[in-house]
């Protein structure tokens, strides 16, 4: 069964400065990893995925993340927080359909970021 | 492109009503899915389907939940009879296959808040 995990329900930071949502992960075979955002109201947003490649994955609002195979962590980064940055973040894996993955993705349980002036 | 179109956006009912929840996914896309939302459980897949086609529904959580997709512009999630237990907001998504990686990238709609009294 494939899982993720964020280990922190809330992340505080200062605008300005560099932010990191953490996110590990487990399944079979090479992961589909991939981060959402969810504002308060709405559905949740695609930021970014990573599918192979280069492990530094760049995505919208500035917003990269970097797969850690021996980690098994994909963790979300920023070099500058805004305080418009605050929302929801999730986490989600799924296996490649070769090992049997189907189309499921799986979140994690979300961190709420908190960007402060 | 207008997105996901989910409806209603908020439904308050009472225990025991049939409640049905609605989604228009983005044209052209092949995958729809049904996903729950609650603080407790986080975000669950409840199903998916594939060009119509009911795929994986082992996460509904039981018989008083039913989803059908007649046609590929339009999904509905039947809860009946509801429990308090099912309030949540419950959100529609749908995706494209991207290439043989199958890495969808899911657009969710904003979402439908139920409370059942």
């Amino acid at each position: 069964a494939q899982s993720v995990a964020q280990p922190e329900d809330q992340v505080n930071v200062a605008e300005g400065n560099p932010l990191t949502v953490k996110c590990t992960y487990s399944v079979s075979g090479n992961p589909y990893l991939f981060w959402y955002v969810q504002y308060p109201n709405r559905g949740l947003q695609f930021l970014l995925k990573y599918i192979t490649g280069d492990n530094l994955v760049k995505g919208s609002y500035g917003f990269e993340a970097e797969f850690n195979k021996s980690q098994t962590s994909f963790h979300l980064k920023k070099p500058s927080a805004l305080v418009s940055d605050s929302a929801l973040y999730f986490c989600a894996v799924r296996a490649p359909r070769v090992t049997g993955g189907g189309n499921k993705l799986t979140f994690g349980t979300g961190t709420q970021l908190k960007v402060e002036l | 492109d207008a997105g996901v179109i989910q409806s209603p956006r908020h439904e308050v009912t009472e225990m025991g009503q049939e409640v049905t929840l609605r989604c228009k996914p983005i044209s052209g896309h092949d995958y729809l899915f049904w996903y729950r939302q609650t603080m407790m459980r986080g975000l669950e897949l409840l199903i998916y389907f594939n060009n119509n086609v009911p795929i994986d529904d082992s996460g509904m959580p039981e018989d008083r939940f039913s989803a059908k997709m007649p046609n590929a512009s339009f999904s509905t999630l039947k809860i009946q009879p509801s429990e308090p237990r099912d309030s949540a907001v419950y959100f529609c998504a749908s995706s494209l296959r991207q290439g043989n990686s199958g890495a969808n990238v899911l657009t969710f709609g904003a979402g439908s808040r139920l409370t059942v009294l």
